[in-house]
């Protein structure tokens, strides 16, 4: 069981706009920023949003993040065939004496 | 071109070690905090190690503690991975990434990781 909860799966058609969830405890989103991955199949993970609601460089405006509470949700608008791939969050969790790195369990999108 | 490429990964047998190297390329490495996180087959992503830059301050996921060694050189550019005892749970993708962290009055801000190689396969079976 990961500490951090996503959906195993979720599905749109394209152009549509799908949202992942994740959700935590106050140890680790409540008081810790979020990342999000994608993960093509076959490819190393490659990072989509930091610091809860931050782009890098060359990652397009459909990819959005936000953090509310002890959860955090990626936003994937007009969606493509492309973005079909396993999407992660990622965060520091408090509660053990030196913490812990901990990832969701993943969520494979689905193109439909 | 900002880079880093894994190597090292191969079978092994119960008990046995390997040492996993990461050499990075187009940034300055010795910023850096670096990661180590691993993919078993058909299954998500595990944190499994960090280093500050300056190699003085370590952290290790539960599951490897005492079994794995996380170094770096930054003449060379590169973080290591020793690992010793090793299991056939210890079977994945072994994947080094570069962290992006702050230290404020000595709390630590994670912001996620950035760049990442593409692995190397560590097959623990006899």
């Amino acid at each position: 069981q990961s500490v951090l909860t996503q959906p195993p799966s979720v599905s749109a058609a394209p152009g549509q706009k799908v949202t992942i969830s994740c959700s935590g405890s106050s140890s680790n989103i409540g008081n810790n920023y979020v990342s999000w991955y994608q993960q093509l199949p076959g490819a190393a993970p490659k990072l989509l949003i930091y610091d809860n609601n931050k782009r890098p460089s060359g990652i397009p405006d459909r990819f959005s993040g936000s953090k509310s509470g002890t959860s955090a949700t990626l936003d994937i608008t007009g969606l493509q065939t492309g973005d079909e791939a396993d999407y992660y969050c990622g965060t520091w969790d408090s509660s053990l004496s030196g913490g812990q790195g901990v990832f969701g369990g993943g969520t494979k999108l689905t193109v439909l | 071109e900002v880079q880093l490429v894994e190597s090292g990964g191969g079978l092994v047998q119960p008990g046995g070690s390997l040492r996993l190297s990461c050499a990075a390329s187009g940034f300055t490495f010795y910023t850096y905090w670096m990661s180590w996180v691993r993919q078993a087959p058909g299954k998500g992503l595990e944190w499994v190690a960090n280093i500050r830059q300056d190699g003085s301050e370590k952290w290790y996921v539960d599951s490897v503690k005492g079994r794995f060694t996380i170094s770096r050189d930054n003449a060379k550019n590169s973080v290591y991975l020793q690992m010793n005892s090793l299991r056939v749970e210890d079977t994945a993708v072994y994947y080094c990434a570069r962290l992006m962290i702050s230290v404020v009055r000595g709390v630590k801000y994670y912001y996620g990781m950035d760049v990442w190689g593409q692995g190397t396969t560590v097959t623990v079976s006899s």
